[in-house]
């Protein structure tokens, strides 16, 4: 698979607790974000999203939280299960650029 | 079943090859973009198009040239003035309106022999 990981933050969690992974973003003037799973050798899946008018959205067993002060994203992740073992990132678009700007991920390890 | 897929997805280049990495999408969406992902950064961008036969250079323009000839497809060629082109691509697209999701291909992992 690719290692597309191999230097980042690691988050260990033990199955059925929660999860909270965070994020800093760069650009004030971003007004639309998002957070991805991906897992190894596999192309990024969308899991929420969140526009700069809102502080917080709530999907599926997941949260996002968007703290603009200082531009500081979080997602919560309810009840971790296995099958959420992947590496998340954030991202940030800069208003009408269509352009993103990516972290560089968090590993998720879910513990049995 | 819609989406966006990519072949192959695994290729192997000897130097001084060019080769051309396929991405196509039947999502009808009208902007396509391709990232590079490399171990422990963030995905860099390549080029963008927002709609056919248009298409901006992004961050990491170098040794890529990019085609947008159909809305559905946003084809990559990888030329051998690319130095250090192993790294594994990601195609992705989005609707034309901005504040909107990106969505992602499955990846091809590119390896220089």
């Amino acid at each position: 698979g690719e290692s597309v990981g191999l230097h980042l933050p690691t988050l260990s969690v033990q199955e059925g607790d929660n999860s909270i992974i965070n994020c800093a973003y760069s650009n004030s003037a971003s007004d639309y974000f998002i957070w991805y799973k991906q897992e190894s050798g596999k192309g990024p899946q969308f899991i929420i999203d969140i526009r700069s008018n809102m502080d917080k959205r709530q999907g599926q067993r997941v949260t996002v939280l968007l703290n603009k002060t200082v531009k500081h994203l979080s997602l919560q992740i309810a009840a971790t299960q296995p099958g959420d073992s992947a590496v998340y990132f954030c991202a940030e678009e800069y208003s009408g650029t269509y352009k993103y700007i990516f972290g560089t991920g968090t590993r998720l390890k879910v513990l049995a | 079943d819609g989406g966006i897929t990519q072949s192959p997805k695994y290729l192997f280049r000897k130097e001084g090859q060019n080769v051309t990495l396929s991405c196509e999408q039947n999502l009808n969406h009208d902007a396509m973009y391709w990232y590079r992902q490399d171990p422990g950064q963030g995905l860099r961008l390549i080029y963008y198009s927002q709609i056919v036969n248009d298409f901006q250079k992004g961050d990491i323009a170098e040794g890529y040239s990019v085609s947008r000839e159909k809305k559905e497809s946003f084809p990559l060629t990888v030329t051998s003035a690319q130095k250090n082109p192993t790294a594994f691509y990601l195609c992705a697209s989005q609707r034309a309106t901005s504040t909107d999701t990106q969505y992602f291909g499955p990846g091809t992992r590119l390896t220089v022999l």
